[in-house]
C-alpha cells in the first residue's frame, strides 16, 4: 500500500526565517509527486509536480526537490501570507489517483 | 486562468436523504476525480473518471455513491441515503498530463 508521511506536522517560523518541509514516501511505481497549498476551508491549490530524482522546481519563495525516497519543500524568507497547510501527494500505478499525506501546517509570524 | 468550479459551496441534508454535488472541470482536461476530506483528516481519493467511465474507485466508494458526466461540461457525485459520517468537504479535481487542479469544495453536513 502506498504511504506518504509529512513532517513536521506543524511549523512556526518568524518572517524571513527559511526552512524545509519533508515528504517521505513508500510507493510502488512513482509516476509523480505533487505539492499543494491548502488554506482553511478551501480546496488544495496546485504548486508543483516532480517526476524523477534530482528534479527541482521553483515558484516565488518555494522550491521543491525530489529524491528516490522523499521530497522537500524549501521556503526561503517566508512571509505571513505563506501561512497555510502544505500537502504532498503521490501519483502511482495506473496514475488514476493521488495518495495524500496529512500535511504540514505552517504559520509565519511577524 | 482556468479553474474547477463546484456547487453548492455548502449543502445541509438530513440523514437518509440523497444529495447531488456538482462540478465543472477544466474544459480541456480528460481525467476527473472526486476526493473528500473529513474535518481534521487528510484528503482521500473516492473515484476517478475517464472516457465516460469509472477508471478506479476506493473502498469508500460503495453502492451508496455514483458519478455521472451528464453533458460535456458537468461532472456530478450522487450520494444516496446519506449518513452522519458522510459529513465532509468534497472536492472535485481534473487533470491534464502533468497538473491536477482541485475545486473549492462542497461542505456537506448531514444532520
Amino acid at each position: 500500500e502506498d504511504q506518504v508521511t509529512q513532517s513536521p506536522e506543524a511549523l512556526r517560523l518568524q518572517e524571513g526565517e527559511s526552512s524545509s518541509l519533508n515528504c517521505s514516501y513508500t510507493v510502488s511505481g512513482l509516476r509523480g509527486l505533487f505539492w499543494y497549498r491548502q488554506d482553511p476551508g478551501k480546496g488544495p491549490e496546485f504548486l508543483f509536480t516532480l517526476y524523477s530524482a534530482g528534479e527541482e522546481k521553483e515558484k516565488e519563495r518555494l522550491k521543491a526537490t525530489l529524491t528516490k525516497k522523499e521530497s522537500f519543500l524549501h521556503i526561503t524568507a517566508p512571509k505571513p501570507e505563506d501561512s497555510a497547510t502544505y500537502l504532498c501527494a503521490v501519483l502511482t500505478g495506473g496514475g488514476n489517483k493521488l495518495t495524500f499525506g496529512t500535511g504540514t501546517q505552517l504559520k509565519v509570524e511577524l | 486562468e482556468p479553474e474547477v468550479t463546484q456547487t453548492p459551496s455548502h449543502q445541509v441534508t438530513q440523514m437518509g436523504q440523497e444529495v447531488i454535488l456538482r462540478c465543472v472541470p477544466i474544459s480541456n482536461h480528460l481525467y476527473f476525480y472526486w476526493y473528500r476530506q473529513i474535518l481534521g483528516q487528510k484528503v482521500e481519493f473516492l473515484v476517478s473518471f475517464y472516457n465516460n467511465e469509472i477508471s478506479e474507485k476506493s473502498e469508500i466508494f460503495d453502492d451508496q455513491f455514483s458519478v455521472e458526466r451528464p453533458d460535456g461540461s458537468n461532472f456530478t457525485l450522487k450520494i444516496r441515503s446519506t449518513k452522519l459520517e458522510d459529513s465532509a468537504m468534497y472536492f472535485c479535481a481534473s487533470r491534464s498530463a502533468s497538473e491536477q487542479y482541485f475545486g473549492p469544495g462542497t461542505r456537506l453536513t448531514v444532520t
